[in-house]
């Protein structure tokens, strides 16, 4: 296993368009978290999901962001109608979130631009 | 809402010296993670420490806790010029199921 995988690493598009961007979570890791990262700044919490279900969602998360884990493997975030505002490094982490260890794992990034 | 802060915001030292972290955090924690990322890449993990742990190392880093005063410290000794990066503490609540919470980051360069 190769770590947490996101495609695409970049991502460049124009304002109104939508997004999808996709997570292939480390296989054995019920837990899969979202994460938003601006420059300078730390990663802001967007969701998370434990198996298929979404259990938590940020206020960050606008109703332009849906996100899914269809099988409780890998997830896709979208974003609808693209603003200039959305460009941010988007990171997905999974864990395997045991008692003992909630270690997370992350993904290098999609890095989306917004023109 | 970011629950950590680190401290100093930007910390610039010599390749060789110590280079000390800090993170304060608002609420009860059940471990405190420290995290690296290097210039535009994903966070690698460094250290967790428990709630019910002072002090732990790990090859050139110490970390350590004061549940007291809600605040951690991450220190990285003889630093070289690859410990360039941003760390960032990550907080995992003690709350139950909740994801894990990080401060803004400090980043340090280390002049060779």
């Amino acid at each position: 296993d190769t770590g947490v995988s996101q495609d695409p690493r970049h991502k460049i598009t124009k304002r109104g368009q939508n997004v999808t961007f996709r997570c292939d979570p480390i296989s054995e890791h019920n837990r899969l978290y979202w994460y938003r990262q601006t420059l300078g700044q730390g990663p802001e919490f967007l969701t998370y999901f434990q198996n298929e279900a979404q259990l938590e969602k940020s206020r960050l998360l606008s109703d332009r962001f849906s996100a899914e884990r269809p099988k409780g493997s890998f997830s896709t975030l979208e974003i609808q109608r693209t603003e200039q505002g959305d460009s941010a490094m988007y990171l997905c982490a999974s864990s395997p979130r045991t008692f003992m260890n909630t270690e997370a794992f992350f993904g290098q990034g999609t890095r989306l631009t917004v023109v | 809402s970011q629950q950590g802060e680190e401290d100093p915001q930007a910390l610039s030292i010599q390749e060789g010296e110590n280079a000390t972290m800090n993170c304060s955090y608002k609420t009860s924690i059940n471990n405190l993670q420290w995290y690296r990322q290097n210039s535009g890449r994903g966070l690698v993990h460094l250290i967790l420490i428990r709630s019910n742990e002072r002090e732990k190392h790990s090859g050139r880093l110490r970390v350590t806790l004061d549940t007291s005063k809600k605040s951690s410290s991450l220190l990285i000794t003889a630093s070289r010029a690859a410990d360039t990066a941003s760390y960032f503490c990550a907080t995992d609540l003690s709350s139950g199921n909740t994801p894990l919470v990080f401060g803004k980051g400090t980043r340090l360069s280390v002049i060779a």
